[in-house]
């Protein structure tokens, strides 16, 4: 398995511009979340989805962040429009589950998307 | 003005030399744990998982304790390697739910 695969690895966009990363998930894998990695508060979680429907969106930053997925391989992070403190690393997530097994069915992660707004 | 940003615990040791790494964690109902390393410019990666009916577990060279009266973690590393330097985040499941809440982190660095 290729792991969970994100797009792109970096962006660079004006501030007011909209942003849309992008989400492949390992195959199989019920969850898909997606954090945000800052200095100033580390790794927070923005959203999750079980079978493709949102689950707890509390994590997200206002209105102008918003995540879909609209098949079980595919899920986007948009945010428009930008403005300089997005600027992070994001991160995707994948799980099968964990809450019904056993052991060693933590997240695997993504290489993340490192996002700048100028 | 100024920001403040995190302030990364560290722990340098030399190599071969056993690491430990502590984690408090907040919620008392979390009943599943892991710990996580991060390198510079990679996502987390999964490195060991403890249940809240369990006090330790071991790994290849790694071993979790976990004290629930204290609410506490830990991550022993035996004959750290310089390949062990980077950021370990304990992460906590609270019971019931399907997400994990990650801690600040501590930055590990290795000496030869």
């Amino acid at each position: 398995d290729a792991g969970v695969i994100q797009s792109p690895r970096h962006e660079v966009t004006e501030m007011g511009q909209e942003v849309t990363l992008r989400c492949k998930p390992i195959s199989g894998h019920d969850y898909l979340f997606w954090y945000r990695q800052t200095m100033m508060r580390g790794l927070e979680l923005l959203i999750y989805f079980n079978n493709n429907v949102p689950i707890d969106d509390s994590g997200m930053p206002e209105d102008r962040f918003s995540a879909k997925m609209p098949n079980a391989s595919f899920s986007t992070l948009k945010i428009q429009p930008s403005e300089p403190r997005d600027s992070a690393v994001y991160f995707c997530a994948s799980s099968p589950g964990f809450r019904d097994h056993g052991l060693n069915y933590g997240y695997t992660f993504g290489s993340g998307t490192r996002l700048t707004v100028v | 003005g100024e920001s403040v940003g995190l302030h990364l615990p560290t722990l340098s040791v030399q190599e071969g030399d056993n690491s430990i790494i502590n984690c408090a964690y907040s919620n008392s109902a979390s009943d599943y744990f892991i710990w996580y390393k991060q390198e510079s410019g990679k996502g987390p990666q999964f490195i060991i998982d403890i249940r809240s009916n369990m006090d330790k577990r071991q790994g290849q060279r790694v071993t979790v304790l976990l004290n629930k009266t204290v609410k506490h973690l830990s991550l022993q590393i035996a004959a750290t390697q310089p390949g062990d330097s980077a950021v370990y985040f304990c992460a906590e499941n609270p019971y019931n739910t399907d997400k994990l809440i990650f801690g600040t982190g501590t930055r590990l660095q290795v000496f030869p």
